[in-house]
């Protein structure tokens, strides 16, 4: 069973370049790493996917080493309004089939 | 397409009574998920459908709890009866398909107090 260490909380401030590690030391071969970002009082939703070396996209960039034990999602530039929780999760299943484990997530404070 | 919806956004309710909350998922999705939120214990898993049918119920906490997918576009989860414990915020969530490689689209949630 893939599991996930974060970073319970992180402050930053607005502007600056915000990274949050993931350890996932028991990763499965065919585990996607997958970040979600939740704001109070709604659902998470769905920031970034990769699977190994550099994924980017208009949000973020997703930082995976090659033995892909950890990773890090990077926020360039953050604003107040990238103040959420952040979670970083690793697949579980076979045959097609699959949950997700979410955790606590990493609360970003962004403050002006 | 509105997203996933879920019904009603806020229940308020007493021990020991019935609550059903509701869910459509995105049409055309295959996978339905239930979840439950608390501060203590995060957000947790608590069954998953593939095509209407239940895949994985071990995370639903006890015999109090079930879910049902009746068709495509609706599913719910009842508690029976409740108790002050199962407070909490509900989210459904959907997905195209299986493989932890698939998005999942989140509800907003269904946020119970049971007094």
């Amino acid at each position: 069973l893939a599991k996930t260490t974060q970073p319970i909380s992180m402050d930053s401030y607005e502007g600056q370049e915000v990274n949050i590690t993931c350890s996932h030391n028991n990763i499965a071969t065919n585990d996607y790493i997958t970040w979600y970002q939740q704001f109070p009082s709604q659902g998470p939703r769905f920031i970034i996917q990769g699977y190994k070396t550099k994924v980017t996209n208009e949000v973020a960039s997703l930082f995976i080493p090659a033995d892909r034990k950890s990773s890090t999602l990077s926020l360039p530039r953050v604003s107040l309004s990238d103040t959420a929780v952040y979670y970083c999760l690793v697949g579980e299943g076979n045959s097609g089939y699959s949950t997700l484990t979410f955790g606590k997530g990493t609360m970003l404070l962004v403050s002006p | 397409d509105a997203g996933v919806i879920q019904s009603p956004r806020h229940e308020v309710t007493e021990m020991g009574q019935e609550v059903t909350l509701r869910c459509k998922p995105i049409s055309g999705h295959d996978y339905l998920f239930w979840y439950r939120q608390t501060m203590m214990r995060g957000l947790e898993l608590l069954i998953y459908f593939n095509n209407n049918v239940p895949i994985d119920d071990s995370g639903m906490p006890e015999d109090r709890f079930s879910a049902k997918m009746p068709n495509a576009s609706f599913s719910t989860l009842k508690i029976q009866p409740s108790e002050p414990r199962d407070s909490a915020v509900y989210f459904c969530a959907s997905s195209l398909s299986g493989g932890n490689d698939n998005e999942q689209f989140f509800g907003p949630g269904t946020r119970l107090t049971v007094l």
